[in-house]
């Protein structure tokens, strides 16, 4: 158990629907990153926060938004959805603030577009 | 922006044979993680290269890091079955994303 929580595990919907994936970090961690696996694509980065601030952005799309609370958690919005958006979606955290440190992943969610 | 290129993308090996996986980048890194994800689960950190040159084992497993910091290798000798996995490197250059590389499936055989 890495200590990160992500929810749902599990999601299907359909195609032009909107969704909120969710994620704990662990406890004291104030980084949290979001990556979305597909197939073929490996991990690819989305978006980092630090303590409630973008801090970088990777290959997300415009119809995906993300938001780090006063809590810590964050969220991961994704909207229009299209079929290709099917994928596992990790969220991971990290406790510092220099940009070195291992990552430690929730269990994903993974989402189905139909 | 920053690409890392990981191959072989597949390795099948026999038990007890050995294995290595290579990661490049298009840009100079500041330091780059390795991690391994077993089927059906999630990536989980093995460890962070830093230096130039850097080398570090951990039992069967052993990681490089390239003197000119672009590249990168890890290596299991004596592969066994509970290698199988999806490794992946990940690297960072001056800013704060993390870059992972598309990762090498690695079956092993008894």
């Amino acid at each position: 158990d890495s200590g990160v929580t992500q929810t749902p595990k599990h999601l299907i919907t359909a195609t032009g629907q909107r969704v909120t994936l969710r994620c704990s970090p662990r406890s004291g961690d104030l980084s949290v990153y979001w990556y979305q696996q597909s197939l073929d694509q490996g991990l690819q980065f989305l978006i980092q926060y630090y303590n409630g601030e973008e801090r970088a952005k990777g290959n997300i799309l415009e119809r995906f938004s993300a938001q780090q609370f006063p809590d810590l958690h964050s969220e991961l919005n994704l909207s229009s959805l299209e079929l290709g958006d099917s994928a596992l979606y990790f969220c991971a955290s990290r406790q510092g603030t220099t940009n070195t440190g291992e990552l430690f992943f929730g269990e994903g969610s993974r989402l189905t577009v139909l | 922006g920053q690409q890392v290129m990981q191959i072989p993308q597949y390795q099948h090996v026999q038990e007890g044979e050995d294995f290595t996986t290579y990661c490049n980048s298009s840009t100079t890194l500041s330091n780059i993680q390795w991690y391994k994800q077993r089927p059906g689960g999630h990536p989980v950190f093995l460890i962070q290269l830093v230096k130039s040159g850097e080398v570090k084992k951990q039992k069967r497993l052993t990681f490089q890091f390239g003197e000119a910091k672009k590249n990168s290798s890890l290596h299991i000798t004596a592969t066994q079955t509970t290698d199988v996995g999806t490794y992946f490197c990940a690297g960072r250059n001056s800013g704060y994303a993390l870059n992972f590389g598309k990762g090498t499936s690695l079956l092993v055989t008894p």
